[in-house]
Parts: C-alpha cells; structure tokens; sequence
C-alpha cells in the first residue's frame, strides 16, 4: 500500500511568485492535513481536509490556501510568495474525519529566493 | 490554545541504554490524545506511540514506553536498549478528542543522538 506522497519534493521560487504543492494521501484515506516546519517556529498547523471541505484553518495569513479534490488528493497554494515562507510543508492523511493515527509524507521543502 | 514544551533540545544516549525525553502540555480539556513522533533525516513524521488521555495506563511499544501523568500534565516518551536507528529528531504532539478538529500541536523536539 503506498504511503503518502508529496510533490514536488522540492521546489525554488522567487519572492512575489506563487507556488501550488500537492498531497496524495494513502488510498482510502479522506482526510489531508497541512503543516509548515521551520527552524523558528516549529511544526505549525495550516489547514485540514475531510471530504472536500475544510475542516480547520490555522493561524495563516490568506495568502495559504488549499483545496481537496473528490479522489482526496490535496493541493495547497501559497500567493506572493515571501521570504519567510521558506520552509518545510507537510502532508498528513487519515483514514477518517475522527481517526487517531496521521500518517505523514516525506514533505515539500520549499526554498523562496 | 493547547501548548506543548519540549525543554531538552539535544540529548545523546549510549548503544543499548535507556533514555527519556520529557514533554509537558498545557489544555483545560479533559479528553485528547498525545502522541510522541519521530523525524529522521528523510524528514517523514513517524508515530512512535500515543496514548488517550482517559487510559490511566501508561502505553508501551516493543521498546518504547511513555509515562503519562495526567495531573502534572507530562508525557515523558523512554526508549530502552537504544539502538543507532533511533538517532532523529523527536516531537511530543497534542491533539483534542473533541469536535475541534484533528489539529496537531507540536512540541518544540528533542534531537536525540546514539553513540556506538
């Protein structure tokens, strides 16, 4: 069974450009979540996924959006792109809305020049 | 808002000893979940163990066990009999039982280094 997968692995953009990463999560899993990993701050919450809807919104700007396709597979989009955003974006699936165990992708890291 | 701390950044162990790394939470919630996670350098998110906060026992792994103290709010994670495969970076994780949603809070990590 395949894990989670995330593309592209990683990515260089410029400030000011905007970037879509994308999410499969594990077959039959519906739910996708988002996180940010960065030196300074840590592993923070962006967004969740169950179903097509979101769910749960962290405490990000609107310039971080996503969306969840009808297969479950997730895009997220970060607009004009900053230099603060470099860091390392995560995926994680679940099996359901209220199932414990996330399984998480190898990541996206994303470097803003 | 939940929080977690993580007060050891780096620890290091020796082949075959014992370690425990330390984790404290704050919540007024009286039901969730905690969760300790690993992060080798492939940077993949493993769970190492998670325990419900309504089980007064404390969870095991094959090697791995956590000590939960629900009052004081702490969850120490010890691995027993390390070995150098559990080099990585390791995080403690909140997460509310409730309708809130399946939001993460993660701890800040603990670097845990194994020496042959």
């Amino acid at each position: 069974k395949a894990g989670v997968t995330q593309t592209p692995r990683y990515l260089i953009k410029t400030r000011g450009q905007q970037v879509t990463l994308s999410c499969s999560p594990i077959s039959g899993h519906r739910s996708v979540s988002w996180y940010q990993q960065t030196p300074g701050q840590g592993l923070q919450f962006l967004f969740e996924y169950f179903s097509e809807t979101q769910r749960n919104k962290g405490n990000f700007p609107g310039r971080f959006s996503g969306r969840q396709f009808s297969n479950s597979r997730s895009e997220m989009n970060v607009s004009t792109l900053e230099l603060g955003d470099s860091a390392l974006y995560l995926c994680a699936s679940r099996l359901g809305a209220e199932s414990t165990e996330a399984f998480f992708g190898q990541g996206t890291r994303l470097t803003v020049v | 808002a939940q929080t977690v701390t993580q007060s050891q950044p780096e620890m290091s162990v020796q082949e075959a000893e014992t370690v425990t790394l330390s984790c404290t939470y704050d919540t007024s919630e009286s039901d969730y979940y905690l969760f300790w996670y690993k992060q080798p350098p492939s940077r993949q998110m493993i769970l190492v163990i998670r325990q419900e906060a309504y089980k007064q026992q404390n969870a095991t792994e094959n090697r791995f066990s956590v000590n939960f103290q629900k009052a004081a709010k702490s969850f120490s994670l010890k691995i027993s009999d390390s070995q150098l495969g559990d080099a990585a970076m390791y995080f403690c994780a909140y997460r509310s039982r409730g309708t809130s949603g399946s939001r993460l809070t993660f701890g800040e990590g603990t670097q845990l280094t194994v020496n042959p």
